[in-house]
């Protein structure tokens, strides 16, 4: 069965880079879910989206921003990268209708030097 | 969402039943219980989830208790491959709606 794929799976930059990770989520899912994983932390929500408007947000830093597009997959977009922002970063996704659960992708690990 | 209380860490022998309990004593009327579960520094994987009823499926089954303030996680015959973080969550059936991870249960299936 088809999962979430993200993209890239690693990525380096340095501290005031920018960086975009992409998601696209299981087919025909309408909402994608972003989180942040910190070195030995719990995922942590950032930004929701359903049906390309945003739905719900957590701790997304400023810096930060997100967006979903017509055929539904989903761009996370950081700026003024700083060290603190390495971690791994997962996207879910998930059917708006009925009892659907999150699945989540294989997450990007970012690394800021 | 109601707040939930796991152990942080537990141990189970390789081929054992893995009872993993989550307090819930919050919960409200239309809250699930999710459970899901980290396998090192892959993404969160989604086990099972319900309402009031007792849920299996072909991972794990899934006991609440009747006045929905706890439930069991069982995973019927644990492997090494189990070995992971599991995670109870509840959470309103809402769209868009996040899901709220920690801390968790750390399993550790021994050989």
């Amino acid at each position: 069965a088809a999962g979430v794929i993200q993209s890239p799976r690693h990525l380096i930059k340095e501290k005031r880079e920018t960086a975009t990770l992409k998601c696209y989520p299981i087919p025909r899912h309408d909402t994608v879910y972003w989180y942040q994983q910190g070195p030995g932390q719990d995922p942590q929500f950032l930004i929701s989206f359903y049906e390309k408007m945003q739905s719900d947000k957590g701790s997304i830093p400023d810096r930060f921003s997100a967006q979903q597009f017509s055929d539904y997959h989903s761009e996370l977009n950081m700026s003024s990268l700083e060290l603190g922002d390495s971690a791994l970063y997962f996207c879910a996704s998930s059917l708006s209708r009925g009892l659907s659960p999150l699945h989540f992708g294989n997450g990007t690990r970012l690394t800021v030097t | 969402d109601a707040k939930t209380t796991q152990p942080p860490s537990m141990d189970c022998a390789e081929g054992r039943a893995a009872n993993l309990p989550c307090n819930h004593s919050t919960i409200s009327g239309n809250e699930y219980v999710y459970w899901y579960r980290q396998i090192h520094s892959q993404g969160p994987q989604y086990i099972i989830h319900g309402l009031k009823n007792n849920e299996t499926n072909e991972m794990a089954s899934l006991i609440i208790t009747e006045d929905r303030k706890s439930s069991t996680l069982i995973l019927p015959h644990a492997t090494l491959r189990d070995t992971a973080v599991y995670y109870c969550i509840v959470r309103v059936d809402n769209y868009g709606q996040n899901f709220v991870f920690g801390p968790g249960t750390r399993l550790s299936v021994l050989p």
